[in-house]
């Protein structure tokens, strides 16, 4: 069974900081897709970024950006510049290529320090 | 687009009552997920629905939680009898294909008491 672990319940970064957040999966599949979803307090998830397990580059989206590794089953997140608005939980997940099911991580708190 | 809509915002209920929380996806989405997410488990997905038929329910964890989606615009996930243990946000999401990102609504905390 595919599964996602996320084993930093909390982080914080200071303003204008790089942060890294830690995603790990477990699956017996080659194709999959790879999303971090976040969730600010006002509770509405909001997609930041996506992968396809078989494109070898990095996803990127302004300041967000992804290290992809495949052969260690892992996702991490980074955020550069971080602002304050980026405070939020963030959640790792995956999707497998065939079918429909989601598998999410337990979240991670982020914590903006002005 | 108005996305997709979850009524109602917050429920507060004694246990034993039904509960029935409301989904209106995004128009043209053929995938309808209902989620529930708890501060112990994270977001689980309950069940998901492809052109309004149930595919995939195992994640439904008891009898007492039901969901149907009557047509293309509208599902609804009900508990009856509801129990303390039910209290926890609970997200619905629809997608054009399984190969698309999932558009979540704002949710409905659900608390029982």
């Amino acid at each position: 069974a595919q599964t996602v672990t996320q084993s930093q319940p909390e982080m914080s970064v200071q303003e204008a900081e790089t942060v890294t957040l830690s995603c790990t999966y477990d699956t017996s599949e080659s194709d999959y897709y790879l999303f971090w979803y976040k969730q600010p307090p006002s509770r509405q998830m909001i997609l930041v970024i996506r992968q396809e397990a078989y494109k070898q580059q990095n996803a990127t989206e302004n300041r967000f950006s992804v290290n992809f590794q495949k052969a260690a089953k892992s996702f991490s997140l980074k955020i550069s510049d971080s602002q304050l608005g980026d405070a939020a939980m963030y959640f790792c997940a995956y999707r497998s290529a065939t079918g429909n099911q989601f598998y999410f991580g337990t979240g991670t708190s982020l914590t903006v320090i002005p | 687009d108005a996305g997709v809509i979850q009524s109602p915002r917050h429920e507060v209920t004694e246990m034993g009552q039904e509960v029935t929380l409301r989904c209106k996806p995004i128009s043209g989405h053929d995938y309808l997920f209902w989620y529930r997410q708890t501060m112990m488990r994270g977001l689980e997905l309950l069940i998901y629905f492809n052109n309004n038929v149930p595919i995939d329910d195992s994640g439904m964890p008891e009898d007492r939680f039901s969901a149907k989606m009557p047509n293309a615009s509208f599902s609804t996930l009900k508990i009856q009898p509801s129990e303390p243990r039910d209290s926890a946000v609970y997200f619905c999401a629809s997608t054009y294909t399984y190969r698309q990102p999932q558009h979540f609504g704002d949710g409905t905390r659900l608390s029982i008491l």
